[in-house]
């Protein structure tokens, strides 16, 4: 399988906790987003990573929210601190720029539920 | 900021009926994209839109944008429950700037036989 690939899919936390997920890209990709979702809503983009640099982060991403693509290729996004608020589908997904698009092609989800 | 707004959002149509989703953007954007979501998962890529007056078509699907009116539609023809799901509109900042998307609300479409 060589779509983009999310771990865990579901994590259920109790506040206050730290938790981790991991995105695995496309491999030929070189573009990785993290977004989430609340029910009903459309995915909220997070933050964006083109190689190993984070070029662009939303303002929802508050400071207990870290990401890292350390080599460039996998993805880890980190919420210290946990809050109820934070219960959503984290949404991870690549793309490569060509003939002017830039498709962006999503995992599965990592669905969080902080109790 | 960018927003984009879907209407309807939610769409209860028969088999074998036409109907057009529509999509409004605020800003100028060079690209236009259309997913498909199914409920429990991810989104799968319809259309890329990236002029305007270009159309795209799959099956009983076809998506237009106007850049000038900052207008994206998806039109239905000839209805399937197979269609059943939320699509959703979403816009990027193109060339000149980041390339996160900013998404609709999505349009929940029910599709009875």
């Amino acid at each position: 399988d060589t779509g983009v690939s999310q771990d865990p899919r579901h994590k259920i936390t109790k506040r206050g906790q730290n938790v981790t997920f991991r995105c695995d890209p496309i491999s030929e990709h070189n573009r990785l987003y993290w977004y989430r979702q609340t029910l009903g809503q459309g995915p909220e983009f997070l933050t964006y990573f083109q190689n190993e640099a984070q070029l662009e982060k939303s303002r929802l991403l508050s400071d207990r929210f870290s990401a890292e693509r350390p080599k460039g290729s996998f993805s880890t996004l980190e919420i210290q601190r946990t809050e109820q608020g934070d219960s959503a589908m984290y949404l991870c997904a690549s793309s490569r720029i060509r003939g002017g698009s830039n498709i962006q092609y999503f995992g599965a989800g990592t669905r969080l539920s902080v109790l | 900021e960018l927003k984009v707004e879907q209407n309807p959002l939610f769409l209860s149509m028969q088999e074998g009926k036409n109907y057009t989703i529509y999509c409004n953007y605020s800003t100028t954007s060079d690209r236009l994209y259309w997913y498909r979501q199914d409920p429990g998962k991810s989104l799968e890529s319809l259309f890329v839109l990236l002029s305007n007056g270009a159309v795209k078509q799959e099956g009983r699907l076809m998506a237009s944008l106007d850049t000038k009116a900052r207008l994206s539609t998806l039109h239905i023809t000839a209805a399937v429950h197979d269609l059943s799901a939320t699509y959703f509109c979403a816009v990027d900042k193109g060339w000149g700037g980041a390339d996160g998307l900013t998404f609709g609300k999505g349009t929940h479409l029910i599709i009875q036989p």
